[in-house]
């Protein structure tokens, strides 16, 4: 049972180039959930998806994109990379939207931009 | 000021030593509360998990939450080097798709 699994593991970009990480949950989860993290910063949300067909912004979305592929798979694009946006990015997923159950998170993708 | 506090460190102890680890928060309408353990180059694992005031206890772990003073404790008895790593608490509404805001995380060394 893999839980959360993300692709690629590390990345080095340019200025400018687009790139778009994948994340995939094999225990049937409706909540998925994009987080980048930065020294200092603890995590922070910057798009969910409730539930299949659904995707809203979290607390700093601007510079990326979503896409709720189907139940399983949640992938976040950067269209124009920015050195700030250099940062670990890490995909969770939670099981039913409504209830108490906490969310389980991927070992993130490492991504620096240059 | 940020929603969630929490003292980054790093803290450093002996084995065997009680760990007291804290976070402080101002929005009133936190209801979950959870600790992550993250070890390097790893994603947040969860640690503990409770929605109520009181006191929670798995192991050697023990959660606290004081929703009147807002302010949620993680204890760790009889540390150990394998406690090593970074501690965030993270914490949500009761409404919603859950969206966890995150402490900054506090980094712990136990020392053999």
């Amino acid at each position: 049972n893999a839980g959360v699994t993300q692709t690629p593991k590390f990345q080095v970009l340019k200025t400018g180039q687009s790139m778009t990480l994948q994340c995939a949950q094999d225990m049937n989860h409706n909540s998925m959930y994009w987080y980048r993290q930065d020294p200092g910063m603890g995590l922070r949300l910057i798009y969910y998806s409730a539930s299949e067909g659904t995707t809203d912004k979290g607390e700093v979305p601007n510079g990326y994109n979503v896409s709720r592929l189907n139940k399983r798979e949640f992938s976040l694009r950067l269209e124009s990379a920015a050195p700030s946006q250099t940062s670990v990015y890490f995909c969770a997923s939670r099981g039913q939207s409504k209830s108490n159950q906490p969310q389980h998170f991927g070992d993130g993708t490492r991504l620096s931009i240059l | 000021q940020k929603e969630v506090e929490q003292d980054p460190g790093p803290l450093s102890v002996p084995e065997g030593a009680i760990v007291s680890l804290n976070c402080t928060y101002s929005n009133s309408a936190f209801q979950y509360f959870m600790w992550y353990r993250q070890y390097s180059r790893k994603g947040p694992e969860l640690l503990m998990y409770t929605y109520s005031s009181g006191n929670k206890e798995d192991g050697r772990f023990t959660a606290q939450v004081d929703k009147s003073s807002k302010y949620i404790s993680l204890f760790i008895r009889d540390s150990q080097p394998s406690d090593s790593a970074t501690y965030l608490c993270a914490m949500s509404s009761i409404q919603g798709a859950q969206k966890l805001v995150f402490g900054q995380g506090t980094r712990l060394t136990i020392n053999p």
